[in-house]
């Protein structure tokens, strides 16, 4: 079965400590990519990658990092969350020139600083 | 102007009703379009991909004109189950790059 997985679903964390959301998919797709989702604001792209060791920055990169060091992982790491980063957080992924190309998210990660 | 325009409603509309949302972009180099639906605070979901031909699935009809740089999402006799965010969704570019569209919430009224 075609599966983008996220973990951790559900996230409390404090200030300043370091954590990392992990993405995983097995449909063999170059294209990854994270979106965080805030009310009123719709889905706002963190970085992508268009495959291993290719990675860019999307809209709202400020206080994340990625790395993309096998092609189905894109972790997505938070070095020093704060506040300003509680959101709901999805992983997608796809193979934009394949004849099926379509965008498969994982279930999302809500994630809560304090 | 905005890479993509979506008109963020809401529609509130009575069940059996006709409803009818579009997007504008306005990278002509865009190259295929989705429409994807979101329920509340869960995952985007494929409903369908826009063809330049336009396309049907049951109550539901996309058509993409690139002349006017827009796609559409019509639904017929709508449901109460059709209550959700619709989002558009392209691909452009030579590097495909993925761009949303903010979502335009619909709900369906008994």
């Amino acid at each position: 079965e075609a599966q983008v997985t996220q973990n951790p679903r559900y996230l409390i964390t404090v200030t300043g400590k370091k954590l990392t959301v992990t993405c995983s998919q097995n449909m063999n797709h170059e294209y990854m990519s994270w979106y965080r989702q805030d009310p009123g604001l719709g889905l706002r792209q963190i970085y992508y990658s268009m495959n291993v060791e290719v990675t860019d920055k999307g809209d709202v990169p400020e206080g994340y990092k990625v790395s993309r060091k096998e092609k189905r992982n894109f972790p997505l790491i938070l070095e020093s969350p704060s506040p300003n980063q509680t959101s709901l957080y999805f992983c997608a992924s796809s193979s934009p020139g394949a004849t099926d190309n379509t965008i498969y998210f994982g279930e999302g990660s809500w994630l809560t600083v304090v | 102007r905005k890479e993509v325009e979506q008109d963020p409603g809401p529609f509130n509309v009575p069940e059996g009703a006709t409803v009818a949302f579009n997007c504008t972009y306005s990278n002509s180099a865009s190259q295929s379009f989705f429409w994807y639906r979101q329920d509340c605070r869960k995952e985007p979901k494929l409903l369908m991909s826009v063809y330049s031909s336009g396309n049907e699935d049951g109550r539901f009809t996309a058509q993409l004109n690139r002349a006017s740089q827009y796609i559409s999402l019509l639904i017929r006799d709508s449901k109460l189950s059709d209550s959700a965010t619709y989002l558009c969704v392209f691909y452009s570019g030579s590097a495909r790059q993925l761009t949303f569209g903010s979502g335009t919430q619909l709900t369906v009224l008994p």
